[in-house]
């Protein structure tokens, strides 16, 4: 089964409105951790947000933010006022804190274009 | 803080050849350090986990004898694809943790190989 799962392919916002970008993770690890990265076309996977399985608040860094819906296994990412720069593929990831490997386990992305 | 860097960023070689591609932590050191290979418009895959001072643990359907990992330091870790073939041509990335509460995984900016 796959651990992380992003449904959308690709998804359109128009510039300054919001929009949400689907994660769903799939673990029997009580303790886990979810990240958000950025990926432009230049190739670099830049962190965007984390948040730990037992957080009580949903993660908020600027203008994204962390959806956390634990009993539905949920991790969605929220970014505000879109940007033209923020038109990239968006990779959801999950570690495994159990194993104590500390290795990312990564969504198949979602492409995000931001239309002017 | 947190940086990454991979060099080279781009390499292009012939085939039968070895490439050499080095991760370096910038600012922190890392006793771990992940290799992941992106093949294009897919998610990134964990090779192996470059572990300071002792050999790598790969992945399964990963050849340790063609990828060769050393990590040398705490703040070097170097991947070298020996006897390169076109299939190898991908975008190798790297990664690594500062450590603490999150551990959040800090990427480089990524090789792309290209064997001709």
């Amino acid at each position: 089964a796959q651990k992380i799962t992003q449904t959308q392919p690709g998804m359109f916002v128009q510039e300054k409105e919001a929009v949400t970008l689907d994660c769903t993770y799939d673990t029997s690890d009580p303790s886990y951790g979810l990240f958000w990265y950025k990926q432009p076309s230049s190739g670099e996977m830049i962190f965007l947000i984390y948040q730990g399985s037992y957080d009580q608040q949903n993660a908020t860094e600027g203008r994204y933010s962390l959806n956390f819906q634990k009993a539905r296994k949920s991790a969605n990412l929220v970014i505000s006022a879109s940007q033209l720069g923020d038109s990239a593929m968006y990779f959801c990831a999950m570690r495994e804190d159990q194993t104590g490997a500390n290795n990312l386990f990564f969504g198949t992305g979602t492409r995000l274009t931001v239309i002017p | 803080g947190a940086v990454v860097s991979q060099h080279p960023s781009r390499v292009i070689c012939k085939s039968g050849t070895s490439v050499k591609i080095e991760c370096r932590s910038l600012d922190f050191q890392a006793t771990t350090m992940f290799w992941y290979r992106q093949f294009p418009k897919q998610s990134l895959m964990l090779m192996a986990t470059s572990n300071e001072g002792s050999k790598a643990t790969y992945e399964q359907g990963v050849e340790k004898d063609k990828f060769l990992i050393n990590h040398a330091s705490l703040t070097l870790s170097t991947l070298t694809v020996t006897s390169a073939h076109p299939e190898d041509s991908s975008f190798y990335i790297c990664s690594a943790s500062p450590g603490g509460g999150t551990d959040t995984q800090y990427f480089g900016p990524g090789t792309r190989l290209t064997v001709l």
